[in-house]
């Protein structure tokens, strides 16, 4: 049973476009969505999180949006660039356990 | 140590013999998480402890799998009699107590032959 769901599997852009990554959870005890970034070779590197209580987060080129009532959030990156290939996962987890649960992850390709 | 260190980085390994993965997590954080990551996949939970003790161990798949944190800081994952379907990426990752923000390390990629 996937507990947070994540599309699209793969997306290639164009530098300068604007790739959107999408999740949605099913459990309502989650309360913390962090995103991840991995390049291949490395462990994930946390990259934006977001708390229930804001609708929205930015940091620099990437912003999370955040729909409670939907129970989805989506990652945006700004002015994509080819260094921002990589492969990117949500997750989420709850007061309860602390213990992050993944997307499947996206593999994105950004050319130049 | 300035980040999460996991070694060895790469471990081959016949069938059915016997592994241990090592995990040095960020200085001062308590929690601490294996997942296992094949390849295309997200990371996949197995145990979370917090300081000496496993919290959660209800993603270790068997009772091949076993993990130890015994002083609370370094951890062993230990993996009997290996099969060719526990090849993958072993990743730890640490927080501090009670954090969300969880660091990982670059993992273990594990090659069962």
């Amino acid at each position: 049973q996937q507990q947070v769901k994540q599309s699209p599997q793969s997306l290639i852009v164009q530098k300068g476009g604007i790739p959107i990554i999408n999740c949605a959870y099913e459990n309502t005890a989650f309360d913390y969505f962090p995103w991840y970034q991995q390049f291949p070779g490395k462990g994930p590197a946390l990259l934006i999180a977001i708390r229930p209580d804001v609708s929205e987060k930015k940091e620099g080129r990437f912003t999370i949006s955040f729909n409670k009532s939907a129970k989805q959030f989506s990652l945006h990156i700004m002015d994509s660039q080819p260094g921002d290939s990589a492969t990117y996962f949500c997750a989420a987890s709850s007061g309860g356990s602390y213990i992050p649960t993944f997307g499947r992850g996206t593999s994105l390709i950004v050319h130049p | 140590g300035a980040g999460v260190s996991q070694t060895p980085s790469n471990k081959v390994t016949e069938k059915g013999k016997y592994v241990e993965l090592r995990c040095d997590p960020i200085s001062g954080h308590t929690a601490l998480y294996w997942y296992r990551q094949s390849l295309g996949q997200g990371p996949e939970f197995l145990i979370y402890f917090q300081g000496t003790g496993a919290a959660d161990d209800s993603g270790l798949p068997n009772d091949r799998f076993f993990a130890v944190r015994p002083e609370g800081s370094v951890s062993t994952l230990k993996i009997q009699r290996t099969e060719r379907g526990d090849s993958a990426v072993y990743l730890c990752a640490s927080s501090l107590n009670r954090g969300r923000e969880a660091f990982f390390g670059q993992g273990t990629r594990l090659t069962v032959v």
